[in-house]
Formats: C-alpha cells, structure tokens, sequence
C-alpha cells in the first residue's frame, strides 16, 4: 500500500550539470504527471503520461528537459545543463485514470548553485 | 496569465473558528475543481471536490462551495483546528482534459 515515492528527496547540482529525478507511483495507475513549485508560486504543469506515452508534453519549460516512463510505471524526469532558475521543488503524482484524485509524492527539492 | 487566483497568500484564524479560503478562475470551461492540502515537505494530499454541476460540497469539517456565475470557489472550514495549518491549493480542470491548474495557494495558520 505504498503511496507515490520520489528519490532524491534532495538534489544539490552545479550550473550546467544534467540532474534525473525519479518517480514511483502507485501500482495500477495508469496516469503520471510532473509539476514544479518554484518559491512562492503555485504547482507548474510539466507533463502527463498514459501508460508510457505523453500525450501533452506543452508545460515543458525548454528542451533542457525531458520524460520517460517505462513499463507503465516509473517516471524519470531530465534536466539538462541545469540552470539556476530550475531550483525548485518537482512534485509528481499519479491517479487511476485521468481526471481522477492525483496522490502526490513528497517531492525533489532541487537546488542549483 | 493565471487562470486560478488565490490572492490571499496567508490567513490567520483563531482555533475554533470559521477559516475561509477563497479562489477565482478565469476560463469558464473548468467543470471540476479540487482542494489540496499542504504541510512543509510533504506533497499536496487531497481534501474535498466538487464537480460543476454542483454549488456545495460537504465532507465532515470541510466545505466547498461554487459560484459559477462569479467563477468562484471557497473552502470553509469549521471550526479550525491547529492541525489545519497548512497551505492550501485550489485547482482546477475541464472534461475532456487530463491537466489541473492551480492556484498560488494559501497559508493558513490556526492560532491555539
């Protein structure tokens, strides 16, 4: 009965370096997204999977960043060159089907010297 | 360009009393709107929804309620309890769509 995990919980990385941030959802769900909190504003939209593919890849900020699931189950979410203004918390969560409740993970705070 | 308001960033309310946390949207096509919760590094956890087709949604100590015509949602909660304080998102969604919009969220404190 495990709920949506997130690894690292804590990402320290230097301007210019790639950085992977994983995603484990819930078993059975189908539906994966990708958000960003960046300080002091709201959750971001980054990207939603079905299954393996990405429907709507538009919330991406640049082509820095990238997403994959494999298996219908975990997500990687790349970063590319990071950038200070990447520092922010990633936050995925995963529902049963679209439009469902999303359970959120606990997060990746990502951080960019 | 934010379709999801929330322009009280912080509210602080007395233990026992009615805490109310607003929200407006802008694009009329949203037909489902949800309320997380937030506690420092933790993710968002679900609370309450409600669907368009509705005005007042009721769960326990939490209540949502929707004015379409002002294109805007409020959560009340009765009475407030210290372990309320959190910050608080709305978001919102359309049929059709698999993409939520949140708000900035607001930081409720509920004072002992």
């Amino acid at each position: 009965g495990a709920g949506v995990s997130q690894s690292p919980s804590n990402k320290v990385t230097e301007k210019g370096k790639d950085v992977e941030l994983r995603c484990d959802p819930i078993s059975g769900h189908t539906a994966l997204y990708w958000y960003r909190q960046s300080l002091g504003q709201g959750l971001e939209f980054l990207i939603y999977f079905q299954g393996n593919s990405a429907p709507d890849k538009s919330g991406l900020p640049s082509d820095r960043f990238s997403a994959e699931r494999t298996g219908g189950s975990v997500s990687t979410l790349t970063i590319q060159r990071t950038q200070q203004e990447d520092s922010a918390v990633y936050l995925c969560a995963s529902s049963s089907a679209a439009h469902d409740t999303q359970y959120f993970g606990p997060g990746t705070r990502l951080t960019v010297l | 360009d934010q379709q999801v308001k929330q322009n009280s960033p912080s509210l602080s309310v007395q233990e026992g009393r009615i805490s109310i946390l607003n929200c407006d949207y802008t694009n009329s096509m949203f037909d489902y709107f949800l309320w997380y919760k937030k506690y420092p590094a933790e993710g968002p956890t679900f609370l309450i929804s409600i669907s368009s087709i509705k005005d007042k949604n009721e769960d326990g100590r939490f209540t949502v309620f929707l004015n379409k015509s002002a294109k805007h949602l409020s959560l009340h909660i009765v009475p407030s309890q210290p372990g309320d304080s959190a910050v608080y998102f709305c978001a919102a969604s359309y049929t059709g769509t698999y993409k939520y919009i949140f708000g900035t969220g607001t930081r409720l404190k509920v004072l002992a």
